[in-house]
């Protein structure tokens, strides 16, 4: 079945600054890559997605970039905010998955002001 | 639409008792998914449901769990026994099988077994 790394795990940066999550899979019949953010104690919440026939999605400050290839993706937060502060999840889902999302084990980024 | 829906928000319950988890999902959608997430953990898929059929119950952890979904747009996750390790919050989610794919979550029941 599919397997989702994500790095790092956790990640500190000064608000203005930029801040890089990355993610890689392991089935390349995956086609659906969605990131999710998770503030303390509340729901995942999809904030930014890409599919397979698209190299490139940018919503404001967020972007996303899928390189099928190299079977990784990564998320892009441009001039952070302390209210960028979650845990952010990556995932996958493969077309032999059904509508089964594979997610990799969340990065903590904290934004200091 | 109000999105995915779930009760009860939080439950403490002592050990031994049964625990009934329900929720709504996004009218619609037609598959549903339960995930239970700890520290240790992380976020996990328990089981879920295509057109209220289960397709993957394998990460269920033991015959104390059981989910059933009767109807599109009702589902419930029962544990019985349950064990303090159990504690955990819930998280059901919806998406549209054979659309999106875009995967909607609920805002989870913290269940604490005392």
């Amino acid at each position: 079945g599919e397997n989702v790394e994500q790095h790092p795990s956790t990640l500190s940066v000064q608000e203005g600054d930029s801040a890089v999550i990355k993610c890689t899979y392991s089935d390349s019949a995956s086609n659906y890559f969605p990131w999710y953010k998770q503030e303390l104690g509340k729901r995942p919440q999809l904030i930014i997605d890409i599919r397979s026939n698209v190299g490139e999605k940018k919503d404001q400050r967020i972007a996303v970039t899928l390189n099928k290839t190299a079977k990784h993706f990564s998320l892009h937060i441009t001039e952070t905010q302390p209210e960028d502060s979650a845990v952010y999840f990556c995932a996958a889902r493969a077309e032999t998955s059904g509508s089964r999302l594979t997610f990799g084990e969340g990065t903590q980024l904290t934004v200091n002001p | 639409d109000a999105g995915v829906i779930q009760s009860p928000r939080h439950e403490v319950t002592e050990m031994g008792q049964e625990v009934t988890l329900r929720c709504k999902p996004i009218s619609g959608h037609n598959s549903l998914f339960w995930y239970r997430q700890t520290m240790m953990r992380g976020l996990e898929l328990l089981i879920y449901f295509n057109n209220n059929v289960p397709i993957d119950d394998s990460g269920m952890p033991e015959d104390r769990f059981s989910a059933k979904m009767p109807n599109a747009s009702f589902s419930t996750l029962k544990i019985q026994p349950s064990e303090p390790r159990d504690s955990a919050v819930y998280f059901c989610a919806s998406s549209f099988w054979g659309g999106s794919y875009e995967q909607y979550f609920g805002p989870g029941t913290r269940l604490t077994v005392t």
